[in-house]
């Protein structure tokens, strides 16, 4: 059973370009939760999705970030006219039920040059 | 809103010696607590959760954490680290329900010494 897959591993965007992370979760999870690493902050919560819903978007900045979790394929954080301090890593989780423990991705690694 | 402090940013410990983690958090009734790891390069692992019941409890790799009430802490613990203990470690709390998700520590960065 594979786990959590998320690519790509790195991604490098001048700053104006759009990035799309994906999120592909475990087998049987319909939960999604997106969270930021920035150095020396631990991680942050943006969104939590379920199939083709958004349940939970209070991390989320309010402006350029947006995240879906369709009914077929992964779920996609996008992050629109991308600026330096956009630079994480972004990890994706995903469950099986709203209070089952999460399992991680090895995360994408967004550098904004 | 929970909150989740780990005092220490850095730890050091020599091989072979015993471990302890701090973890604090602050919530109104118990919570859910976990302990993850990351790994150089890696994603997250869970280490091990606490829901209810027994407050000492067992993990992967050796890692046990205990939650104390009275001190509102999850501290995370082993007897004996192994180089390969080497990483990040967060503590999370989640307040029942896990529409927010998990809140976590600032994490603490382990060093093993030779």
């Amino acid at each position: 059973n594979a786990g959590v897959m998320q690519n790509p591993r790195h991604l490098v965007r001048r700053r104006g370009q759009e990035a799309r992370l994906r999120c592909s979760p475990m087998k049987g999870h319909s939960h999604v939760y997106w969270y930021r690493q920035l150095p020396e902050e631990g991680l942050k919560f943006m969104v939590y999705l379920q199939k083709e819903n958004i349940i939970d978007e209070s991390g989320m900045p309010k402006e350029r970030f947006s995240a879906e979790f369709p009914k077929e394929g992964p779920s996609i954080l996008r992050i629109q006219q991308v600026v330096r301090g956009d630079s994480a890593a972004y990890f994706c989780a995903s469950s099986p039920g709203a209070n089952s423990p999460l399992h991680f991705g090895n995360g994408t690694r967004l550098t904004v040059t | 809103a929970q909150s989740v402090t780990q005092p220490d940013i850095h730890i050091t410990v020599s091989e072979g010696a015993s471990l302890e983690l701090r973890c604090n958090y602050s919530y109104g009734a118990t919570p859910y607590l976990f302990w993850y790891v990351q790994s150089p390069g890696q994603g997250l692992q869970l280490l091990l959760k606490y829901f209810s019941g027994d407050t000492l409890v067992q993990g992967i790799k050796g890692f046990e954490a205990e939650f104390k009430r009275s001190q509102s802490s999850f501290n995370l613990r082993k007897p004996s680290v192994h180089w390969s203990d080497a990483a990040e470690y967060f503590c999370a709390v989640e307040a029942g329900g896990g529409a927010d998700g998990l809140t976590f520590g600032k994490g603490t960065h382990l060093i093993i010494q030779p």
